[in-house]
């Protein structure tokens, strides 16, 4: 059975780091490309971050490119999410999913169930 | 960016009722459009992807349609079950999500 679990979520300050673990059984990691995917309390579903299956390409949203960093480390079959330079308005649930990339079958077809992230002033 | 705009923001109606959601994209994303499902404190599910494939398991009272920009998704009889918050999401482009319809009793 496919399954995500993330990790490391917590209360940080502005400015400081946390990094997010997603642990996945069920599933081989070399065979899927992986998102973050993030919701601030009361608001609709943001996109973050892409690695494909190989750890070779990366995308980010412009709201956090250049702060947060994704990877994955197939050994530990987790997926990783290095996040500096906190601010206040990245305080979210963060999901872990599964990509299904384009084409017969669901974009994001398995979540996690989240890891909440709360950043103070 | 691809941006996505769905509305309503919420939408009240009652067991039976036929549902219509609509999301527009701020360019063309072709028919790459999925619709999911959340309730309170869960993690979002797939209903639809590609525009109009319905997933497996899902009640076929679910349904999808549109291309290019404008799309919706349609419950043809709202159950119980129904109420929740809809969320759509294009991946022509990386990836961007609509801002969410809330579904609620009237």
């Amino acid at each position: 059975e496919v399954e995500l679990v993330e990790s490391g979520g917590g209360l940080v300050q502005s400015g400081g780091s946390l990094r997010l673990s997603c642990a996945v059984f069920g599933f081989s990691l070399s065979n899927y490309d992986m998102d973050w995917v993030r919701q601030a309390p009361g608001k609709g579903l943001e996109w973050v971050s892409y690695i494909d299956s190989g750890g070779t390409t990366t995308h980010y949203a412009d709201s956090v490119r250049g702060r947060f960093t994704i990877s994955r480390d197939q050994a530990k079959k987790s997926l990783f999410l290095q996040m500096n330079s906190l601010r206040v308005e990245d305080t979210a649930i963060y999901y872990c999913a599964r990509d299904g990339g384009r084409g017969e079958k669901p974009p994001i077809d398995y979540w996690g169930p989240g890891t909440m992230v709360i950043v103070s002033s | 960016d691809i941006q996505m705009t769905q509305s309503p923001s919420t939408l009240s109606a009652s067991v039976g009722d036929r549902v219509t959601i609509t999301c527009r994209a701020s360019q063309s994303i072709s028919n790459w459009l999925a619709w999911y499902q959340q309730k309170p404190g869960k993690a979002p599910k797939i209903l639809i992807y590609k525009t109009s494939y319905l997933q497996s398991g899902v009640p076929s009272r679910f349904s999808g349609s549109g291309s290019g920009t404008e799309f919706t998704l349609t419950i043809s009889s709202l159950q119980p079950d129904d109420f929740a918050t809809y969320h759509c999401h294009q991946y022509n482009t990386y990836s961007s999500f609509g801002q969410g319809t809330k579904v609620e009793i009237k």
